[in-house]
């Protein structure tokens, strides 16, 4: 099956640093990826969406000038968490939608993030 | 907006014995997909089964089969003979089949297995 990585699985960073989070779809080309981050014990929020090329589209709430998405490729989109705080201490996923089957929506594993 | 309703928090089954997850949705249009994923503890969001809304025919894949009720927007997910591996978070997730839409997730219930 196809195949979402992220990158890095787990990141700890001093509050006021800046944090770049990659998800890759490794063995197909994403027109479509979507950034979601998960609190502990509850379900995914939707963060933003991107397309290739394109600037992405952010959910209502979310900062755009502070979760940075660049999707510079089919194969590569990347999320900064700019300035970070310990209120951005969270799980992050990304997803991404197989150009052919539209309809197939596959996750990368997650990366978790620690501010201190 | 479309939404998506767990309503079950937590549920509980022993092991080889039958659990149904419940799922509701509110959406005004026509052709959609839904799915389940399974949640771990690893985090990773895996696939159990997906429902296409023009399909009348129920969704199943070996243990996991779906009842899907349009009129009534209802998917609920039965797990035959549970396993100790089924133990998960589970979240019911709406779609439409234009690209750029998101996937919108319930709230998720966490299943519990008991040898």
């Amino acid at each position: 099956g196809a195949v979402v990585s992220q990158h890095p699985s787990w990141v700890i960073c001093k509050s006021g640093t800046s944090v770049k989070i990659e998800c890759r779809s490794l063995d197909f080309q994403a027109t479509t990826m979507f950034w979601y981050r998960q609190f502990p014990k509850q379900s995914l929020m939707l963060m933003a969406t991107s397309n290739e090329g394109s600037k992405a589209t952010y959910e209502q709430g979310v900062e755009k000038d502070k979760f940075l998405i660049n999707h510079a490729s089919l194969t590569l989109s990347t999320l900064t968490v700019t300035s970070a705080h310990p209120e951005d201490s969270s799980f992050y996923i990304c997803s991404a939608r197989e150009v052919i089957h539209s309809y197939e929506q596959y996750f990368g594993p997650g990366t978790r993030l620690t501010v201190t | 907006a479309q939404t998506v309703t767990q309503s079950q928090p937590e549920m509980s089954v022993q092991e080889a014995e039958t659990v149904t997850l419940s799922c509701t949705y509110d959406t005004s249009e026509s052709d959609y997909y839904l799915f389940w994923y399974k949640q771990p503890p690893s985090r990773q969001m895996i696939l159990v089964i997906r429902q296409e809304a023009y399909k009348q025919q129920n969704a199943t894949e070996n243990r996991f089969s779906v009842n899907f009720q349009k009129a009534a927007k209802s998917f609920s997910l039965k797990i035959s003979d549970s396993q100790l591996g089924d133990a998960a978070m589970y979240f019911c997730a709406y779609r439409t089949p234009y690209n750029n839409n998101d996937m919108r997730f319930g709230a998720g219930t966490r299943l519990t297995v008991k040898p």
